[in-house]
């Protein structure tokens, strides 16, 4: 089974488009988060969490707006997409909020804006 | 201001030899916590270690082992008798105190094993 998914796997769109990034864990984790990796590798935070609670949100463009319907589920909504967006997004979960919880991370959606 | 830094951007090793990632951070928080990921060229990231700041003991998991030293705030990953599957980018990552389990990420050392 698999613990944390990521849809769709890659992502191919053009400029100005709207898509969105589903996530869903199945480990009965509180806290879900998303994080961006660019071209060079560098992982960075942007959303995350905590019993559909939104707990971080880093400094990243309005036009990305997190989800959580539920504790399981977290989608990345995207507007007006940019050729800066292009990157590769991971879902993530973790047990709770605190920095005591390892993140499990899901396979990461790559998305690519021409 | 949280930071950590793996200066080591690529290291390339032959199959079998020992290595080590070093990874050195910055925190001024007391209570923090400390992780080692891998992301092999499939692309997703595995976790492998999480280690808290008031407990330094050396850890030992098969081929590898890590090094906590809050003396100089290193947090350094050896892999003994490398092998090929070994090869991927490998991502120390740091979470401080606050309850939001934000996770600060080094810039990864790429590791290529070659046979």
């Amino acid at each position: 089974d698999t613990a944390v998914s990521q849809t769709p796997k890659y992502l191919v769109t053009q400029m100005g488009n709207d898509k969105s990034i589903k996530c869903e864990q199945n480990l009965g984790h509180d806290t879900m988060y998303w994080y961006k990796q660019d071209s060079k590798k560098f992982l960075k935070i942007m959303f995350s969490y905590n019993n559909k609670e939104l707990i971080i949100n880093e400094t990243v463009p309005n036009r990305f707006s997190p989800k959580s319907p539920d504790k399981a589920h977290l989608n990345l909504h995207i507007n007006s997409l940019e050729l800066g967006d292009s990157a590769v997004y991971f879902c993530a979960s973790s047990g709770g909020a605190s920095g005591v919880y390892e993140q499990y991370f899901g396979p990461g959606t790559r998305l690519t804006v021409t | 201001a949280q930071k950590v830094t793996q200066a080591q951007t690529e290291i390339s090793v032959v199959e079998k030899e020992d290595v080590t990632l070093d990874c050195v951070y910055e925190t001024r928080d007391t209570t923090y916590y400390l992780f080692w990921y891998k992301q092999p060229p499939s692309g997703e990231l595995v976790f492998l270690i999480r280690r808290n700041s008031f407990d330094e003991q050396n850890e030992i998991s098969g081929r590898y082992s890590w090094n906590f030293q809050k003396s100089t705030s290193s947090f350094n990953f050896t892999i003994t008798a490398s092998q090929v599957v070994d090869s991927a980018v490998y991502f120390c990552a740091l979470s401080g105190s606050s309850n939001t389990g934000k996770l600060i990420f080094g810039q990864g050392t790429t590791l290529q094993v070659k046979p």
